[in-house]
This record gives C-alpha cells, structure tokens and sequence, in this order.
C-alpha cells in the first residue's frame, strides 16, 4: 500500500513569509508525528497527534509554527514569518499507535530552504 | 536533559570489515530503543529496536545491537559490513515516561569503500 506522502519536496522562500507543509499518513494510523532534521543534526521531534487527543505541541520551537490534523488524517504545519534558521528537512512519520508499541513509518520529507 | 550521543559522525570502512556504531544516552529511567537507517534517497525506516527481554537484538540485514543498561548504551554492529550498507544510521530513545516521544541522535554518516 501507499506509505506517507509529504508535498512539496522541495520549497525555497523568501525570510518572512509563511510556508504550508504537507503530510498525507498511512490510511487508518492513529499518531501522527512532525520532524525536523537540521544540517548535521539529529532528528528534532516538533509535533504528535494521536487520534482524537490534544496534540503534544512540546517540541514546537517558537509560536511561529503550528500544526492541524483535519479529520484524523491530513496534517499541515504552518510556519509563519519563515527565519533563515528555519531551513531544514522537516519529515512526518506516522504509526498505529505510540511509538512504544508501534513501528513510525516516515515520509520523504519537505527540504525547505529560507533564502 | 534527555540526550543520544553518536560519536561517530562519519564512518569509512572496506567492504568485509566490521562494524560497530557507538550510541549512547542520558536517561535513568527505562527506555525503549532504536535503530534506523536511512539509505540515499530513501526514507528513514527502522531498522532494529529493543523493547524487552535479550539485550541482544537482531536486525534486517545482518545487523544487530547491544542494549548494555549499566553503561547506557545501545551500539550497532555487524561482521561484515557492504557496500549496499552506505547509509546514515540514527540512534533514537523513547523513555518509557514520554511514550509519544522518540529522541534521536545526531546520525552517523557510514561510507563504505568497494
């Protein structure tokens, strides 16, 4: 079957505006999770969503990104006046459930670069 | 803070020779771990994880890691490594306490030469 899908790929834009990314999970996985990988860094985690619960917002390094997760499926992470250190891969994984008891499967991930 | 330390930024070896990849972390607790591995051009996937029992676990292809409480560490290794190995491998935490949460390491860059 179809694994987790990200659009765009790639995304250049200009410092200060916004920047919608997108993550299409696996059909029927509950959790939800955003990643960023800044250069020569581990992964960062940014975001969980698990069904129909308050997302963990923990890892979100400013108020400047958000995260939405409609009808349990298609998640969008927003981050407003985009900053150069904000260029980074950012990839969505998603599983059946917590990752204490379920394999994350990732998607390709959107490489966003802030010229 | 909870951290996982690869040592090992980038890795070269010779086809044949053996490998092990050093991870480390800070976390007093129970903690389940991991592997993963991304290829080039490909998507992270799991490669190995330990949630219980023989500290001892074995992988996909031939890999295998240690889980050594008493020294907080969780390395990779295997005999003999190939070419079709060259890939960057991440070592990653999930503490019991924060079951939503993986915390992954910095990745070590494996080269492998013909």
């Amino acid at each position: 079957g179809a694994g987790v899908s990200q659009s765009p790929s790639n995304k250049v834009t200009e410092k200060g505006k916004d920047v919608e990314l997108r993550c299409d999970p696996i059909s029927g996985h509950t959790a939800l999770y955003w990643y960023r990988q800044s250069l020569g860094q581990g992964l960062e985690f940014l975001i969980y969503f698990q069904g129909n619960s308050a997302p963990d917002k923990s890892g979100l390094p400013s108020d400047r990104f958000s995260a939405e997760r409609t009808g349990g499926s298609v998640s969008t992470l927003t981050i407003q006046r985009t900053q150069q250190e904000d260029s980074a891969v950012y990839l969505c994984a998603s599983s059946r459930g917590l990752v204490s008891s379920y394999e994350q499967y990732f998607g390709p991930g959107t490489r966003l670069t802030v010229t | 803070a909870q951290s996982v330390s690869q040592h090992n930024h980038h890795v070269i070896l010779s086809e044949a020779a053996s490998l092990e990849l050093g991870c480390n972390y800070s976390y007093g607790g129970t903690v389940n771990l991991f592997w993963y591995v991304q290829y080039p051009g490909q998507h992270l996937q799991l490669l190995l994880k330990y949630f219980s029992g023989d500290p001892l676990v074995k992988g996909i292809k031939g890999f295998e890691a240690e889980f050594i409480k008493s020294k907080f560490s969780f390395n990779l290794r295997k005999p003999s490594v190939q070419w079709s190995d060259t890939a960057e491998y991440f070592c990653a935490v999930n503490p019991y306490s924060s079951a939503s949460k993986i915390i992954f390491g910095s990745g070590t860059r494996l080269s492998i030469r013909p």
